[in-house]
């Protein structure tokens, strides 16, 4: 079974404007972590945001922050004010205690900001 | 910079060869992880050392190996190459002691270009 989902192959959003990027997860194990990394077409991976399955309150960094609702196993990542940098491919990722930390990685939205 | 170094950034050889990648991970992060990349398979996970001893393997070819050595660097050894292997290699660094809430940091890969 795929432990992460991203039903999003592409997106498009409008310069200036928010945009949220998919993610859903499966896990048993009720201690896990959440990550979102970032693909620009130059290559690397840039880490973005994380979030805990224990923590109360969503995690935010900068214009990123991370819309998370454990009851429906979803790790959204919202992006605010779009920029034409924000233009990547996003990936989001689980690590989870029950398989000795390993990290699952989704299969990315290319998100693409239009100016 | 993710503090990540992996070497050579690009190599180009010829079917049948053999290539070694090396990667230095972050001060401090005893984990070294090996991913590939290529355009059909997404995010490929190969195999992770933990402070010089192997902690996972995943989908790693009998024709490629990996070691990590006492200064906590990393190799990744590709033999016989087929065209099939064409894809950007990642190296990437976890400090692990706080578990899952460890992220990935990556390099910036190597792309390896089997003709």
């Amino acid at each position: 079974a795929q432990k992460i989902t991203q039903t999003q192959p592409g997106m498009f959003v409008q310069e200036k404007e928010a945009v949220t990027l998919d993610c859903t997860y499966d896990t048993s194990d009720p201690s896990y972590g959440l990550f979102w990394y970032k693909q620009p077409s130059s290559g690397e991976m840039i880490f973005l945001i994380y979030q805990g399955s224990y923590d109360q309150q969503n995690a935010t960094e900068g214009r990123y922050s991370l819309n998370f609702q454990k009851a429906r196993k979803s790790a959204n990542l919202v992006i605010s004010a779009s920029q034409l940098g924000d233009s990547a491919m996003y990936f989001c990722a689980m690590r989870d205690s029950n398989t000795g930390n390993q990290f699952y990685f989704g299969t990315g939205t290319s998100l693409t900001v239009i100016p | 910079d993710s503090g990540v170094t992996q070497t050579p950034k690009h190599l180009i050889t010829a079917t049948g060869q053999r290539v070694t990648l090396r990667c230095s991970p972050r001060s401090g992060d005893l984990s070294v992880y090996w991913y590939q990349q290529s355009l059909d398979q997404g995010l490929q996970f190969l195999i992770q050392y933990y402070n010089g001893e192997e902690r996972a393997k995943g989908n790693i070819l009998e024709r490629f190996s990996a070691q990590q050595f006492p200064d906590l660097h990393s190799e990744l050894n590709l033999s016989s190459l087929e065209l099939g292997d064409s894809a950007l290699y990642f190296c990437a660094s976890s400090v692990e002691a706080q578990g899952i809430s460890s992220p990935l940091h990556f390099g910036n890969g190597t792309r390896l270009t089997v003709t």
